[in-house]
């Protein structure tokens, strides 16, 4: 039982427009959700993260979005660049210092040009 | 120098040698863990380690084991390595007294491991 979705392999965007990427998850006692981002032969880097409590995190051009209702989480790239095009894994904890996360298996984004 | 070091960065074995993956971190991090990566997967946890004398399995620790030799130092074993074994592993480290987002994971770049 795959606790943490993420439905779509591949993204493609143009450069400039909004990249939106989904995850979905099941277990109810997941409260701490983060994004990491992945170059090809390097590990992957934390992105951005948010806790339970909020609906919404922004660090510049990212926002990362939950819906708690819905179990399900998005995270939002504008203006897309160039640069951004990588593997991006979003995962779950049972609690913000529980170090050990479950992750997805990751969208594979491409900004064009 | 890179804060997350793992050797080697690509090995290939024969089925039934055993193998030590290695991970060495100047993070000062107490918390390690090693992850195991399959094509078009994520990331699924094979062991972790909270300080020097805590080991705890993952969800998929079967065929693998560990030894945390010191703080900076997580080592990884494959007893008897069989093909399924073939991945992309990835050690990490995190401290959950950091500032800014706690227990942020700090992940290494990986050893490709081929077993034939």
């Amino acid at each position: 039982d795959q606790q943490v979705k993420q439905n779509s392999p591949s993204l493609s965007v143009q450069e400039g427009r909004i990249s939106i990427l989904n995850c979905d998850y099941t277990n109810s006692m997941f409260d701490y959700f983060l994004w990491y981002k992945k170059y090809p032969a390097e590990g992957p880097t934390f992105l951005i993260s948010i806790s339970s409590i909020k609906d919404k995190n922004e660090d510049g051009r990212f926002t990362v979005f939950l819906n708690k209702s819905a179990k399900h989480l998005s995270l939002h790239i504008v203006p897309s660049q160039p640069g951004d095009s990588a593997v991006y894994f979003c995962a779950a904890r049972r609690d913000q210092l529980a170090g050990k996360s479950t992750f997805g298996d990751g969208t594979t984004l491409t900004v064009k040009p | 120098d890179a804060d997350v070091t793992q050797t080697p960065r690509n090995r290939i074995t024969k089925t039934g040698k055993r193998i030590m993956l290695e991970c060495s971190q100047t993070k000062g991090h107490d918390r390690m863990y090693w992850y195991r990566q399959d094509p078009g997967l994520g990331l699924r946890l094979i062991y972790y380690s909270f300080d020097v004398k805590d080991i705890n399995k993952g969800e998929i620790s079967d065929g693998y084991s560990v030894s945390r030799q010191a703080q900076a130092k997580f080592s990884l074993s494959l007893e008897s390595a069989i093909p399924n074994q073939t991945a992309l592993y990835f050690c990490a480290t995190s401290d959950p007294t950091s500032g800014g987002v706690p227990d942020t994971q700090y992940f290494g770049p990986g050893t490709r491991l081929t077993v034939l």
